[in-house]
């Protein structure tokens, strides 16, 4: 249980242009998702925090115009990199909070390889 | 604020062998702590976890002890295979049931396992 899908894997686009990535709760309702940032042999950066029904909560340092996120149902998040540029490549990773039988948990997305050229 | 410290990698260890990785925290209120692998190319999988203090997280022969008085969740295991080869991620949530709003991670140390 507690399964999040996260597509595309890999995405490839031209500089300036968007690129959506989803992330689905499959069999539980999320409240709450993450979205992390992971550059090459790196942490996990926390980039924003997404509530359904209600806008994200940006961390400090990340542009909340670049990168939109739209958590519309409880089942699918969205983040969306706008007028993307080389330096936005990286490994985007989704995380999911579930109320499980030990206590809330959290499941993760097996994250997107963007590469903007 | 809460942190998470791990031991810089990358671990090179030959199959069988011992694995020890370091991991401490500072943390307000009481945290739950956390162990997170992941393998090349994917996101990341729980491995195990503990809630409270002195409680022993455990799973595929992989174990951690949280320890409220040195501040640490180190990660062991007795015997480790070349499968085990992956980037390991230390961390802990805050609030009543660990659900805090956010997970903080340590840096992540890779483990190579070679035959």
């Amino acid at each position: 249980g507690a399964v999040v899908s996260q597509h595309p894997s890999r995405v490839i686009c031209k500089s300036g242009t968007s690129v959506k990535i989803e992330c689905r709760s499959l069999d539980f309702q999320a409240t709450t998702m993450f979205w992390y940032r992971q550059f090459p042999k790196k942490s996990l950066m926390l980039m924003a925090t997404s509530n359904e029904g209600s806008k994200a909560t940006y961390e400090q340092g990340v542009e909340k115009d670049k990168f939109l996120i739209n958590h519309a149902s409880l089942t699918l998040s969205t983040l969306t990199v706008t007028s993307a540029h080389p330096e936005d490549s990286s490994f985007y990773i989704c995380s999911a909070r579930f109320l499980g039988t030990g206590g809330y948990g959290y499941t993760f997305g097996s994250g997107t390889r963007l590469t903007v050229v | 604020g809460n942190s998470v410290t791990q031991m810089e990698g990358p671990v090179t260890l030959s199959e069988e062998a011992f694995l020890t990785i370091n991991c401490t925290y500072t943390a307000t209120g009481y945290p739950s702590l956390f162990w997170y692998v992941q393998y090349p190319g994917e996101g990341l999988q729980l491995l195990l976890k503990a809630t409270k203090a002195d409680d022993k997280g455990s799973n595929k022969g992989f174990e951690a002890t949280y320890r409220k008085e040195t501040t640490s969740f180190h990660l062991e295991k007795g015997s480790v295979q070349v499968s085990d080869s992956a980037v390991y991620f230390c961390a802990l949530s805050t609030g009543p049931t660990g659900g805090g709003n956010k997970l903080t991670f340590g840096t992540g140390t890779q483990l190579k396992v070679e035959l």
